[in-house]
């Protein structure tokens, strides 16, 4: 069981928009940034957003990021087919002293 | 623009060791901004950090307490490379093994290698 918690799987119509949260504790989430990856089948995970809300040089900004308390969220608004992929979110476990990662939501654009 | 190559062998007997290498192009193995990072992946354990290693001023390494004992993580500053190795591994360590670079004030990781699947099999 990983130690952010995300929703397995979202669904969404092309054009729509799509909420994909991810829950932590003050250990993580609570008192650090947090990053969001995409993994496109068969390849690496990517970065997506980093710092809580920020995107790295060359991500659209149908993405989009925040955090609040022990919880982030990941948006993406314009849905299109090649989103479809699954996201992560990451982020530094004080109390573990190690990375710690959501399950991964499953993003299936309709 | 930065890479990470990795490379090592796909199929590793149980209790054997598992070795693995990132050559790093574009970046140095000893910048002080950045640590170099194992990351593996599994269906059944999801995205599992494994450990790093960082120059600042010496090199450091940190392990996850669920592989520390078995893991050596090293930087070889003359091929600019990083390598992994995992003892006595079972078939519970079967995973795809990423190389990647984490952004050292803020913690995210900004650059993946492309993945070695390392099955344990006999």
């Amino acid at each position: 069981q990983s130690v952010l918690t995300q929703p397995p799987s979202v669904s969404a119509a092309p054009g729509q928009k799509v909420t994909i949260s991810c829950s932590g504790s003050n250990y993580n989430i609570g008192n650090t940034y947090v990053s969001w990856y995409q993994q496109l089948p068969g390849t690496a995970p990517k970065l997506l957003i980093y710092d809580n809300n920020e995107r790295p040089s060359g991500i659209p900004d149908r993405f989009s990021g925040s955090k609040s308390g022990t919880s982030a969220t990941l948006d993406i608004t314009g849905l299109q087919t090649g989103d479809e992929a699954d996201y992560y979110c990451g982020t530094w476990d004080s109390s573990l002293t190690v990375w710690v990662f959501g399950g991964g939501t499953k993003l299936t654009v309709l | 623009q930065v890479q990470l190559q990795q490379s090592g062998p796909g199929l590793v007997k149980p209790s054997q060791t598992l070795s693995l290498t990132c050559a790093i192009s574009g970046d140095s193995v000893s910048s002080n901004i950045v640590s170099w990072n194992w990351i593996r992946q599994s269906p059944s354990r999801g995205l599992e950090w494994l450990g790093m290693t960082y120059y600042r001023s010496k090199w450091f390494n940190d392990y996850a307490p669920s592989v520390e004992g078995r893991i050596t993580i090293k930087a070889d500053r003359s091929r600019n490379h990083i390598s992994l190795q995992l003892n006595s591994v079972t078939p519970e360590d079967t995973a795809v093994y990423f190389c990647t670079r984490v952004r050292a004030l803020s913690r995210y990781i900004d650059l993946w290698g492309r993945g070695t699947l390392v099955t344990v099999s006999s």
